[in-house]
C-alpha cells in the first residue's frame, strides 16, 4: 500500500515568509509526528498526534511553528515568519499505535521537505 | 527525561565483517527498541524493533537487547558496502519514539 507522503520535496522561500508543508500517512494509521533534521544533525522531535487527543506540542523550538490535523488524517505544519536557521529537512511519520502491541510503535517516515530560508 | 546515546561513530568495517552498532538507554522501565537506518539525504527506515531481552534475528541483522544493563545493539553481518549509512536506536516514549543522535557505519569494499 501507499507510505507517507510529503508535499512539496522541496521549499525554497524568503525570511519572513510563512510557509506550509503537508503530510498525509499512511490510512488507518493513528499517529502522526513531525520532526526536523538538520543537515548531519540527529532528529528533533516537534509535534505528535495521536487519534483525536490533544496534540503533543513539546518539541516545537517556538510559537512561529504550529501544526493541524484535520479529520484524523492529513496533517499541515506551518511555520511562520521564517529565519534561516528553520532550514532543515521536516520529516513526517506515522504509526498504527494500538494499545498493548507494542510492535505497532513502529513509526514510517516520508520522504521529507526540504526547506531553505534564504 | 528519556535519552538514547550513541557513539557517533564513523565506524569503519572491512566488507564481509560484522559491524556492532551500540546503544544505552536511561529509562529502565522502556519497553520496546527499534533500529533505523538512514541513507545519507534520504529518510529514516526501520530495519527492526525488538522488545523481549535476548537476541532477536532478521537475514544479516541481529538485535540484542538487555534490560538489566539497559542496552540495545544491531549486529550486521557479512557486511557489504551497500550499509554504509547512519544508524538510529530508538525507545518508545509517551506516544512518542525518542531517537538517539544516529552511529554512521562505513564499510570499505
Amino acid at each position: 500500500g501507499a507510505g507517507v507522503s510529503q508535499s512539496p520535496s522541496n521549499k525554497v522561500t524568503e525570511k519572513g515568509k510563512d510557509v506550509e508543508l503537508r503530510c498525509d500517512p499512511i490510512s488507518g494509521h493513528t499517529a502522526l509526528y513531525w520532526y526536523r533534521q538538520s543537515l548531519g544533525q540527529g532528529l528533533e522531535f516537534l509535534i505528535y498526534f495521536q487519534g483525536n487527543s490533544a496534540p503533543d506540542k513539546s518539541g516545537l523550538p517556538s510559537d512561529r511553528f504550529s501544526a493541524e490535523r484535520t479529520g484524523g488524517s492529513v496533517s499541515t505544519l506551518t511555520i511562520q515568519r521564517t529565519q534561516q536557521e528553520d532550514s532543515a529537512v521536516y520529516l513526517c511519520a506515522s504509526s498504527l499505535r494500538l494499545a498493548g502491541k507494542l510492535d505497532t510503535d513502529t513509526q514510517y517516515f516520508g520522504p521529507g521537505t526540504r526547506l531553505t530560508v534564504l | 527525561q528519556k535519552e538514547v546515546e550513541q557513539n557517533s561513530g564513523p565506524l569503519s568495517v572491512p566488507e564481509g565483517a560484522i559491524a556492532s552498532l551500540n546503544c544505552t538507554y536511561s529509562d529502565r522501565g522502556s519497553q520496546s527498541f527499534f533500529w533505523y537506518r538512514q541513507y545519507s539525504g534520504k529518510s529514516p527506515e526501520l530495519i527492526m524493533f525488538i522488545y523481549s531481552n535476548g537476541d532477536k534475528e532478521d537475514g544479516r541483522f541481529t538485535a540484542q537487547l538487555n534490560k538489566a544493563s539497559q542496552y540495545v545493539s544491531l549486529l550486521i553481518r557479512d557486511s557489504q558496502p551497500s550499509d554504509s549509512a547512519t544508524y538510529l536506536c530508538a525507545l518508545a516514549g509517551q506516544g512518542n519514539l525518542i531517537f538517539g543522535k544516529g552511529t554512521k557505519l562505513s564499510v570499505k569494499p
